[in-house]
């Protein structure tokens, strides 16, 4: 079975520092990416990690324990235009199956 | 410019008229697929193809057809719509890489589909 779990909703204030997490139970793993999704608009690509440990892309950052499937998604200096979902998605074992996508954590950044 | 695109990005119709929503992409990808978008039950998987002429049924299929006749080109098609098929839908392609494995999938802007 498939099953990708993130906090539904969270809420940080401008300039600090948030971490979204993400728990999997998947047939197999083979990479974990890392979407941003502001309201109405397409997801796009933020990071990709398929080894343990950071990988780290200017204020984002992304962190992958296999052994415990689980990742998260760390977001520095937050800034108003952070306000977004995050999906987390795990590609299977079989790396030509489709993508296994969680349902998204909704971001809030306040003043 | 590389892209993903979709035609129409918004639509009103009635139910039972059949429509169809055209996704493009000119990145040479092998995988397209297709997305729906509810809220609170995230982005579930409709239709997806691994190349030409190959396609497979997603979390969602009821209700959809696809087809997959041109490397870049993967319309869905409603032959019935109905209300419940009133969802923000976004359209999806990816490369396989030198390993075999999917890379990042790139998203269509989304077509916002109401059904009266």
């Amino acid at each position: 079975g498939q099953n990708i779990d993130q906090p539904t909703e969270m809420t940080a204030t401008e300039g600090a520092i948030v971490q979204i997490n993400c728990t999997y139970q998947t047939s197999g793993f083979n990479g974990l990416f890392w979407y941003q999704q502001h309201a109405g608009e397409a997801p796009t690509f933020l990071s990709y990690n398929v080894l343990d440990g950071l990988e780290e892309k200017g204020r984002f950052s992304s962190f992958l324990s296999r052994s415990k499937g689980y990742s998260y998604l760390l977001l520095k200096e937050l800034q108003m235009k952070d306000s977004a979902s995050y999906l987390c998605a795990v590609r299977p074992l079989s790396g030509n199956t489709p993508l296994v996508f969680g349902k998204g954590t909704r971001l809030s950044v306040i003043a | 410019e590389a892209q993903v695109t979709q035609n129409p990005r918004y639509l009103i119709t009635v139910t039972g008229k059949k429509l169809t929503v055209t996704c493009s992409q000119n990145m040479n990808h092998e995988y397209m697929s297709w997305y729906r978008q509810d809220p609170g039950l995230g982005l579930r998987q409709i239709y997806y193809s691994m190349n030409v002429e190959v396609t497979d049924k997603g979390d969602v299929p009821e209700g959809y057809k696809v087809s997959r006749k041109e490397k870049r080109n993967f319309p869905l098609i409603l032959e019935s719509p109905s209300p419940n098929q009133t969802s923000l839908y976004f359209c999806a392609s990816s490369l396989f890489g030198q390993t075999g494995y999917m890379n990042e999938q790139f998203f269509g802007p989304g077509t916002r589909l109401t059904v009266l």
